[in-house]
């Protein structure tokens, strides 16, 4: 079983829809959890962190934390095609040394 | 904002060279990271130091080695370029606050012909 498991998508929406990912973790121990987003043939980009439970909210993104469940979810609200790239969940571990990385969910948004 | 940054940024280089990929980050971070990504796959972590003079290696199993002799510095070198060997290398550090983000550089896109 991997550590940090992703559906890989692709997953498409139309412009200014809810897009939603989904991302599953194995170790209860983990304390941090990460959302990047990636666009094609560049380098990941840190979008949000969270580390308590409950949701936190960046503009048009929130990330919700559940760690009874070990579930974390990235919601993107008023969806761009700007939006539109690989969205990595990465999930730190008990450590804090290390990062566990997902294979990453494809995100295309329509116009 | 982070500021780390990789050199090159593309390189092209022919079988049986000796390259080093260099990674400089001006935060005093003490973690740092390199990681490889074939396009459209998943990241695989390669090497990863957690300070000055050490270094460990990651868990795809690699013929690249590393040093870290100062702390903003983390170079990857591979002694002998393979066409396998051609990929993206992404390099991350991650600061002294537990549990701190990785933040990456723009990475150095290989080619081995």
């Amino acid at each position: 079983q991997k550590e940090v498991e992703q559906n890989s998508g692709p997953l498409s929406v139309p412009e200014g829809a809810i897009a939603s990912l989904n991302c599953t973790y194995s170790d209860r121990g983990s304390q941090s959890f990460f959302w990047y987003r990636q666009y094609s043939g560049k380098s990941p980009e840190l979008i949000m962190s969270i580390y308590s439970n409950g949701d936190k909210e960046d503009g048009r993104f929130t990330a919700q934390l559940n760690k009874a469940s070990q579930y974390v979810s990235l919601l993107i609200r008023d969806s761009q095609p700007s939006d539109s790239a690989t969205y990595l969940c990465a999930v730190g571990g008990n450590t804090g040394n290390q990062f566990y990385f997902g294979t990453g969910t494809s995100l295309t948004v329509i116009p | 904002e982070a500021d780390i940054y990789q050199t090159p940024r593309y390189l092209v280089i022919g079988t049986g060279k000796k390259i080093t990929l260099e990674c400089s980050q001006t935060m005093g971070h003490d973690k740092m990271y390199w990681y490889q990504q074939d396009p459209g796959m998943e990241l695989h972590l390669i090497h990863y130091s957690y300070g000055v003079n050490s270094t460990e290696k990651g868990d795809l199993s690699s013929e690249s080695t590393v040093s870290r002799i100062r702390t903003e510095h983390f170079p990857l070198t591979l002694e002998s370029a393979r066409p396998s060997h051609t990929s993206q290398y992404l390099c991350a550090s991650s600061g002294r606050v537990y549990n701190s983000p990785l933040h990456f550089g723009n990475g150095t896109r290989l080619t081995v012909t």
